[in-house]
């Protein structure tokens, strides 16, 4: 069974850091496009960051140079880390499996990890 | 970035009958190669993550049930519930995933009247 686990959320103030880990089980992280989507509180969804099966990256402009994505094949999980937070990154963020090379939509969402940016 | 836009922001549909959810992406997010449409549709009840119901505009996810459906080409699409049922309470999300930044609708708010 296919299971995502998130993990590293919580409290920490303007300028901070946190990384998040997303622990996978029932599939190997590394054979899968891997993503992190956000959401604010009682707003939308919102695209954070890819990593590519070969290994490339890719962050929205909202992200992009504070945010690294990066896995642990060894264990299986992936990895967000996040530094010189804001106040609008606050948000549930959630680990997500892409279905099939970018073709088939993301088929498997974590329960996500609340992240607040708050002194 | 590819701007969607869904309409309506939040619909009320009696039970059994027909919702309709539209999405506009702001260009072409056909994939020439295979001539897909890269366009998904999730769903979030509260307090849970989306789930996938619809890939490639009109592809159904394992497992969803047949009252869901996509349609669409180019840049106008639609997801249909042929007979709404009280557990597809829900936000209904469409995305393009063709092209980074991958983006979403802002979300459609389907109730029952």
């Amino acid at each position: 069974e296919v299971q995502l686990v998130e993990s590293g959320g919580g409290l920490v103030q303007p300028g901070g850091s946190l990384r998040l880990s997303c622990a996978a089980s029932g599939f190997t992280v590394k054979n899968h496009y891997m993503t992190w989507v956000r959401q604010a509180p009682g707003k939308g969804l919102e695209w954070v960051s890819v990593i590519y099966t070969i290994g490339s990256t890719k962050y929205a402009d909202s992200v992009k140079g504070r945010f690294t994505i990066s896995r642990d094949t060894s264990k299986n999980t992936l990895y967000l880390q996040m530094d010189r937070l804001r106040a609008d990154d606050t948000a549930v963020y959630y680990c997500v499996r892409d279905k099939a090379d970018g073709d088939n939509g993301w088929d498997y969402w974590g329960q996500g990890t609340l992240v607040t940016v708050s002194s | 970035d590819i701007v969607m836009t869904q309409s309506p922001d939040s619909l009320a549909v009696s039970l059994g009958e027909r919702a309709t959810i539209n999405c506009k992406s702001s260009q072409t997010i056909l994939y020439s190669s295979n001539s897909k449409e890269y366009l998904a549709w999730y769903q979030q009840k509260p307090g849970q993550p989306p789930k996938l119901l619809i890939y490639w505009a009109s592809t159904r996810d394992s497992g969803v049930p047949d009252r869901f459906s996509g349609s669409g080409s180019g840049t106008d699409f639609t997801l249909t519930i042929s007979s709404l049922q009280a557990e597809d309470v829900a936000v209904y999300y469409c995305q393009q995933y063709y092209v980074t930044p991958f983006t979403f609708g802002q979300g459609t708010r389907l109730e029952i009247k």
